[in-house]
């Protein structure tokens, strides 16, 4: 079965506290992508990756990092977390940038 | 940079009534437009795309949605609603370049019995 998976699905942390969400998928595909939902704002684009080593910033970078190093797994990495970043997060995986996405079940992060 | 818009923040339709959820898009070159659908507690699940072609696009679960040009939209319309449609829907856009996917707000659909 093709899946997007990943960890935590539920986090609740203090400011300043490093934290790692994995993401990884088995379908080999080269297009991920991180997003964070927040009511009354949708989903907003945090990075994305077109490939191994490759990455972008999306709408929202700030306060995160992502990695690349292999094709199944994309970590999203929040170096210092901040109240403001509480949010529910989205991992998704593609064909390509051009194709659909197809998401993961979500981490809801809470930073107090 | 790219941007859409659903000026809906809630639509409301009967059962067995047609819907429509209205998307507007604005980019730079030829977009790639998306919908895609949440339901309660869930990730977000792809229904349809337009990336060139025929400007009805047919989707999971009954869905279309029709790329109009002129208009810049890409409205969703499901001929009957069902109780089971009700959910948040996401329009979303991007450019044809290598460029982030921008998503709107969403509307959350009410299908009543």
């Amino acid at each position: 079965e093709a899946q997007v998976t990943q960890n935590p699905r539920y986090l609740i942390t203090v400011t300043g506290k490093k934290l790692t969400v994995t993401c990884s998928q088995n379908m080999n595909h080269e297009y991920m992508s991180w997003y964070r939902q927040d009511p009354g704002l949708g989903l907003r684009q945090i990075y994305y990756s077109m490939n191994v080593e490759v990455t972008d910033k999306g709408d929202v970078p700030e306060g995160y990092k992502v990695s690349r190093k292999e094709k199944r797994n994309f970590p999203l990495i929040l170096e210092s977390p901040s109240p403001n970043q509480t949010s529910l997060y989205f991992c998704a995986r593609g064909t390509s940038g051009a194709n659909e996405q197809f998401f993961g079940p979500g981490t809801r992060l809470t930073v107090l | 940079a790219q941007s859409v818009a659903q000026p809906e923040d809630q639509v409301n339709v009967a059962e067995g009534n047609p819907l429509t959820v209205k998307c507007t898009y604005s980019v730079s070159g030829n977009p790639y437009l998306f919908w895609y659908v949440q339901y309660p507690n869930r990730g977000l699940q792809f229904l349809l795309k337009y990336i060139t072609g025929d400007n009805l696009v047919k989707g999971s679960y009954g869905f279309e949605a029709e790329f109009n040009k002129s208009q810049t939209s890409f409205h969703l319309k499901k001929p009957s609603a069902l109780v089971s449609d009700s959910a948040l829907y996401f329009c979303a856009v991007r450019d044809s370049g290598n460029t982030p996917l921008v998503f709107g707000k969403g509307t959350r659909l009410s299908v009543i019995a």
